[in-house]
């Protein structure tokens, strides 16, 4: 079955440094793989997808996310942290065809002034 | 404006009770979804329907029922047999064509005490 690794469920940053968020896949056949971000009490938000076009993918709000293939990681990054960028974020994977998406277990990103 | 809509966003109940939480969407999606989400355990598909009158089990659907009467609508019931019910749910729906990217709404938190 596929599944999603998310190593973590925390990690801090400084306000203007880089974002790494890791998120690695599991299938041998590239599948489509997103990234969500989820604000307190809130729902999900699509940030970006990869559905096997570029591999470099930009997403809303400065967010972008590589696909690679050879490594089976989606990792997410953002040059340049932002207050608002404090929120928790969800890796998620589906096989092509599939109505179905398996999610990690999040990470939540903290922003530090 | 084209969304999902689950209410109520907070909801009590007693032990032994069964209650329906809500999902309403516009967006003219066919298929629908419902989440159990818990603190560091990522999304679990409780439920998820691709067409009118059918819906499938997903990976945790033990104390838990669905109906799908309507297109726009999706009710979830957690029944008395949920051993663990206290959680925050989460409805999605996906677009035609592009069934794997999935649009949440707000979400319900449900309390059993």
């Amino acid at each position: 079955a596929q599944s999603v690794t998310q190593l973590g469920s925390h990690v801090s940053v400084s306000e203007g440094a880089l974002v790494l968020l890791r998120c690695n896949y599991s299938s041998s056949v590239p599948p489509y793989l997103f990234w969500y971000v989820q604000y307190p009490n809130q729902g999900l938000q699509l940030l970006l997808k990869y559905t096997s076009a570029a591999t470099l993918v930009k997403g809303i709000n400065g967010f972008e996310a590589e696909f690679k293939k050879s490594e089976t990681s989606f990792h997410l990054t953002k040059p340049s942290a932002h207050m608002s960028d404090a929120a928790e974020y969800f890796c998620a994977v589906s096989d092509r065809g599939s109505e179905k998406l398996v999610f990690g277990k999040g990470m939540k990103l903290t922003v530090n002034p | 404006d084209g969304g999902i809509t689950q209410s109520p966003k907070y909801l009590f109940r007693k032990e032994g009770q069964n209650v329906t939480l809500s999902c309403e969407q516009n967006l003219n999606h066919d298929a629908m979804y419902w989440y159990r989400q818990d603190p560091g355990q990522g999304l679990r598909l409780i439920y998820y329907s691709q067409i009118v009158n059918d819906f499938q089990k997903g990976d945790i659907a033990e104390g838990y029922s669905v109906s799908r009467e309507k297109k726009e609508s999706f009710p979830l019931t957690v029944t008395s047999a949920q051993k663990n019910p206290t959680a925050f749910y989460l409805c999605a729906s996906s677009q035609p064509g592009l069934r794997n990217e999935q649009y949440f709404g707000p979400g319900t938190r449900l309390t059993v005490t």
